[in-house]
């Protein structure tokens, strides 16, 4: 089983559409859950960091089920700009004073007119 | 904010040859920094972890030999492919971050191996 899991998509949505990407992890142990953007044929950049309680930013809400190991992404009012990648990023344990991240395979969003 | 240069952007080079990517942290010193790397369609997958002034720690099948880490300072850090095959064309992407802090990343290197 992979340590991170996402449905790889493509969505394809109009615009002002909302949606939903969905995310498992394996080790139970993990501490810090992130949803990263990753545009075409570049470097991943923080989305926002996934607390246990929910948290939103502008129209990106993120949601984290520790009892089922599931992170959730909510983009509401979707823009042609938010065409991307998202992956889900978890970080296992913490050790050493440094965070490894384990990336899930992204999930492709398009927005069309 | 911190921002994290990598380079060469782009390199196409020939079987056998060796090539090293650069990177740097520009405006923090980087504790850490790490190496990632990502075939079209997959996610990054960790390649090693290295902290300024030893050794690099290298993830499960990946071949320390083939792939040199040397972090000489802390805002330095640079990979060397060692005699790259087709098989190592990829994206290469660096990482820098300071203890207590989230990851930054470089901009990646497109590596093409004729």
């Amino acid at each position: 089983r992979k340590e991170v899991e996402q449905d790889p998509g493509p969505f394809n949505v109009p615009e002002g559409a909302t949606v939903a990407f969905n995310c498992t992890y394996s080790n139970s142990a993990s501490q810090s859950f992130f949803w990263y953007r990753q545009d075409c044929r570049k470097e991943p950049k923080l989305l926002m960091s996934v607390y246990s309680s929910g948290n939103e930013d502008g129209r990106f809400t993120a949601q984290l089920n520790r009892a089922s190991q599931y992170i959730s992404l909510l983009i509401r009012d979707s823009k042609l700009s938010d065409s991307a990648t998202y992956l889900c990023v978890v970080n296992p344990v913490l050790s050493g004073g440094y965070n490894k991240l384990i990336f899930g395979a992204g999930t492709r969003l398009a927005v069309h007119p | 904010g911190a921002v994290v240069s990598q380079h060469p952007s782009r390199v196409i080079c020939k079987s056998g040859t060796s090539v090293k990517i650069e990177c740097r942290s520009l405006d923090f010193q980087a504790t850490t920094m790490f190496w990632y790397r990502q075939f079209p369609k997959k996610s990054l997958m960790l390649m090693a972890t290295s902290n300024e002034g030893s050794k690099a720690t290298y993830e499960q099948g990946v071949e320390k030999d083939k792939f040199l880490i040397n972090h000489a300072s802390l805002t330095l850090s640079t990979l060397t492919v060692t005699s790259a095959h087709p098989e190592d064309s990829s994206f290469y992407i660096c990482s820098a971050r300071q203890v207590g802090q989230p990851q930054h990343f470089g901009d990646g290197t497109r590596l093409s191996i004729l």
